[in-house]
């Protein structure tokens, strides 16, 4: 079964401080992964996508990996800002299908 | 550029009533998709429409239905409405530069946040 999982549920970390979103997945065959950053109310806005050969992608403080072979991917935020503070929902794609995860729920405290 | 906007922002309805939602997509796309987003949860795919017609659809009963106008716009109509229903519901638009549209980089609407009581 296509399944995306994403790790942790919720976090809160301190303005300034690094942190890291994990993804995982079942989906196959696999085409591509993305990384959507969605604001409470709003719709959600892209900020990588990657396919099968590529392994790392940046978006400004943003920095998406994969590793397909363990079909893994995480996002990286540097230094974070308080406008960080958003649901990161990871979406995989491939065959038939799309599948989004439940998204993990980030708060940056000043 | 508006982007992709949906009507209205909210909405309630009864249960058994019936609903239908707006989208018009980002200027130069042709391909739309609607999203069922409940809350705490990933948005769920209900359908795709490209060519006025519907190309691809999820897991989701007969009671959702849609139609894309000419100009691309787009309607998402809901029957016979459950309390279950209650989400908010989400269009993208999309491009389609390639024939597997899960390739296309879709652009999000902002939702209707629809209440069933």
């Amino acid at each position: 079964k296509n399944q995306v999982e994403q790790s942790p549920q919720s976090l809160i970390i301190l303005e300034g401080k690094n942190c890291t979103l994990q993804c995982n997945y079942t989906v196959s065959p696999f085409s591509n992964l993305r990384w959507y950053k969605q604001d409470t109310g709003r719709g959600p806005v892209s900020l990588t996508i990657m396919t099968f050969s590529e392994n790392t992608k940046s978006n400004g403080r943003y920095t998406a990996t994969l590793d397909a072979d363990t079909k893994q991917s995480s996002l990286h935020i540097t230094a974070s800002q308080l406008s960080d503070s958003a649901s990161y929902i990871c979406v995989v794609s491939g065959g038939n299908d799309m599948r989004f995860g439940a998204g993990t729920r980030l708060t940056v405290k000043p | 550029d508006a982007g992709v906007t949906q009507s209205p922002t909210h909405l309630i309805k009864t249960r058994g009533q019936q609903v239908t939602l707006r989208c018009s997509p980002k200027s130069g796309h042709d391909t739309v998709s609607w999203y069922q987003q409940a809350l705490g949860q990933g948005p769920q795919f209900i359908f795709q429409y490209y060519e006025e017609e519907e190309r691809q659809r999820g897991n989701f009963p007969d009671r959702f239905s849609g139609h894309q106008f000419p100009n691309y716009s787009s309607e998402l109509n809901v029957n016979a409405l459950l309390l279950g229903d209650s989400a908010l519901y989400l269009c993208a638009s999309s491009a389609l530069l390639l024939q597997d549209f899960r390739r296309n980089e879709q652009f999000f609407g902002p939702g209707t946040r629809l209440t069933v009581l």
